[in-house]
């Protein structure tokens, strides 16, 4: 596979429910992103690894709890969610400190959340 | 912080030229990225500018000035499958911190 996979592509989930959501990057990049796109909202920054390392947490609430055991694989561990977290969680990776286009960041399909 | 507008919804003909605006507030600007979105998939790098001017590729175009805090998207010859959101990014100083705008939905009409 080329790109950047993501799943399951949809997902239905109860409050109660625990589950987690897996990105794989195929382009050798070395930072991985997740974000969460709302309805006629901009895409809102969750988490950033870079090197393997998590970077930045712009206070996403604690039932959000990722997970990147090296720099292919990212994860999104989901647990008492509520209802207003239903949205597209994206995933995205780019080659960090090349510089100008380089910096990309490239898309997973997203995975549609819906929590009941 | 980073404020990024850009209009909600457009309509266009097909074969015509469109232009969608994104003006941005930054504290330290790095960059910007143009990014197209078909409902129910991922966003998909169109362009990107860091210095002003216009960068071209194929029908698709984009300009930026800093000293504006502006940049635009130019299509041209509209295609039908042109219908899609367009979405502006500004890159903050820290290359990871990337902000987006909420997007604009193109219609192209026949």
């Amino acid at each position: 596979e080329t790109g950047v996979t993501q799943t399951p592509r949809h997902l239905v989930m109860g409050m109660t429910n625990k589950k987690s959501l897996k990105c794989e990057q195929h382009l050798g990049h070395n930072a991985m992103y997740w974000y969460k796109q709302s309805a006629k909202k901009p895409l809102e920054l969750m988490f950033v690894y870079s090197l393997e390392e998590r970077v930045e947490n712009n206070s996403v609430p604690s039932r959000f709890s990722p997970e990147c055991p090296n720099s292919s694989h990212l994860f999104l561990h989901l647990h008492t969610l509520q209802p207003e977290d239903s949205a597209l969680y994206l995933c995205a990776s780019s080659q960090v400190a090349s510089g100008g286009a380089g910096d990309t960041q490239y898309f997973g399909p997203g995975t549609r959340l819906t929590v009941l | 912080g980073q404020n990024i507008d850009q209009p909600t919804e457009m309509t266009a003909t097909e074969g015509a030229i469109v232009q969608i605006n994104c003006t941005y507030q930054t504290s330290g600007f790095n960059g910007l990225f143009w990014y197209q979105q078909h409902a129910g998939e991922a966003p998909t790098f169109l362009s990107y500018n860091v210095l002003d001017g216009l960068e071209e590729k194929g029908r698709f175009s984009s300009f930026l000035s800093r000293s504006k805090g502006y940049s635009y998207l130019l299509l041209k010859e509209l295609q039908m499958k042109d219908s899609a959101s367009y979405l502006c990014a500004v890159r903050d100083i820290r290359a990871l911190d990337m902000r987006f705008g909420a997007g604009t939905r193109l219609t192209v009409k026949p």
